[in-house]
């Protein structure tokens, strides 16, 4: 039972453009969730996170959007740099959970 | 510079051979964790630990052990009961368990089958 999911394997973005992740969860009971970034043989980088009190979140060039009647939260990265090129991966939790859950990711190609 | 240090990088195991895994933190938290990545697949949970000399069971704890015997470490054995370990293992810890605070990861360790 995939309780996060990323329907988008792959995402490829000119540089300087708007580049729009997408996440879609299933448990109505989380309530934190965050994005992180990962390079090819290393571990995942926090990025960004946001509760569910909020529906949106900034950090410079990364914005996260929740919209909780649609489960659904996107990570908008602007502009977009070649740097940006890595997995994203978000996930969840729940108050008293102990873990959280991840979705498969999707690889971001920000070509010149 | 505080971080969390996994080792080796890689590491090969033959059939019936029990491995481990390194990971040790010094971002004095309380809570660590160990996931297993496949390709194509998002982070499962191993086990996690919520303070020393204690651990509980992820979602895919069999064939694989734990210990905590410090707070700054947290060793993962695979053993040869784990009939699929060729993957990439990558080890978190966070300030505490149940509270909405990021978990921070090294850079994992990947492991292959002889």
């Amino acid at each position: 039972d995939q309780q996060v999911k990323q329907n988008s394997p792959s995402l490829s973005v000119q540089e300087g453009r708007i580049s729009i992740l997408n996440c879609d969860y299933t448990n109505s009971m989380f309530d934190y969730f965050l994005w992180y970034k990962k390079y090819p043989a290393e571990g995942p980088t926090f990025l960004i996170s946001i509760s569910s009190i909020k529906d949106k979140n900034e950090d410079g060039r990364f914005t996260v959007f929740l919209n909780k009647s649609a489960k659904h939260l996107s990570l908008h990265i602007v502009p977009s740099q070649p740097g940006d090129s890595a997995v994203y991966f978000c996930a969840a939790s729940a108050e008293g959970a102990q873990k959280l859950v991840f979705g498969q990711g999707t690889r971001l190609t920000i070509n010149p | 510079d505080g971080g969390i240090t996994q080792s080796p990088k890689y590491l090969f195991r033959k059939e019936g051979q029990n491995v481990t895994l390194s990971c040790e933190q010094n971002l004095n938290h309380d809570a660590m964790y160990w996931y297993r990545q496949d390709p194509g697949q998002g982070l499962r949970l191993i086990y996690y630990s919520q303070i020393v000399n204690d651990f509980q069971k992820g979602d895919i704890a069999e064939g694989y052990s734990v210990s905590r015997e410090k707070k700054e470490s947290f060793p993962l054995t695979v053993t040869s009961a784990q009939k699929n370990p060729t993957a990439f293992y990558l080890c978190a810890s966070s300030i505490r368990v149940y509270s909405n605070q990021p978990q921070h990861f090294g850079d994992g360790t990947r492991l292959s089958i002889l």
